[in-house]
């Protein structure tokens, strides 16, 4: 199963509404994950199951979609937020990630 | 805290031989599935293998089907990558990740990671 994301990089600004997509060449139902890497850092689970939070994940991180679109939306940038973010669908072996989205300050 | 912490990575010519381990602690290891994810240098998130809690079921990416081997010690609360016929591309940062209660729910703890390389 292949999952692309877009855009590959964005640039926003503190304060901004910003939303990534990733589209499942198949249908994976929510085994859908979202991920968020900072440079030198191991990934950190954020979302899972399409829309659940992660426990002591900020709630302006929200994640939805099922089949093969989802998206995951900040609702208010914070300077922490700039980072990559990934999404990896959990349907089936083996389990891909996407390409990442490389979330930069305007 | 639970915590997992990957060691064994080093430098290996082409055609060589390393054996990775993520040592657990915190949580009752035999319990949860894991998982080994790579990094190349610069790229994204590369999913290479994952081992079901029990250890009777180990999946593969196909990059390294046949060439790796994951496996885990419950009694010693470690996990194992065996990498043989390492190739340049498998030169990268492996992460060892534990699954969250269900495998579908993703990958809720990672170490940071142990640095392979692979030159001549």
């Amino acid at each position: 199963i292949q999952l692309t994301q877009s855009p590959s990089s964005l640039s926003a600004s503190v304060g901004d509404r910003v939303t990534i997509t990733c589209r499942a060449s198949q249908d994976i139902s929510t085994y859908l994950a979202w991920y968020q890497q900072k440079p030198g850092k191991a990934p950190n689970l954020l979302i899972y199951t399409a829309s659940t939070l992660q426990s002591g994940v900020p709630s302006r991180f929200s994640g939805s979609g099922s089949g093969t679109d989802f998206t995951l939306t900040i609702s208010s940038l914070q300077p922490e937020d700039f980072a990559t973010y990934y999404c990896q669908q959990l349907d089936r072996y083996p389990c891909t990630f996407g390409q990442g989205t490389k979330l930069e300050i305007k | 805290e639970v915590q997992v912490l990957e060691s064994g990575g080093g430098l290996v010519q082409p055609g060589g031989s390393l054996r990775l381990s993520c040592a657990a602690s915190g949580f009752t290891f035999g319990n949860y599935a894991m998982t080994w994810v790579r990094q190349a240098p610069g790229k994204g998130l590369e999913w290479v293998s994952s081992i079901s809690g029990s250890g009777d079921s180990t999946h593969y990416a196909d990059s390294v089907k046949g060439r790796f081997i994951v496996s885990r010690d419950s009694f010693k609360s470690t996990l194992f990558l065996q990498m043989n016929s390492l190739r340049a591309e498998d030169t990268a940062l492996y992460y060892c990740a534990k699954y969250s209660t269900i495998y579908y729910n993703g990958m809720d703890v990672w170490g940071q990671g142990t640095t392979v390389t692979v030159s001549s």
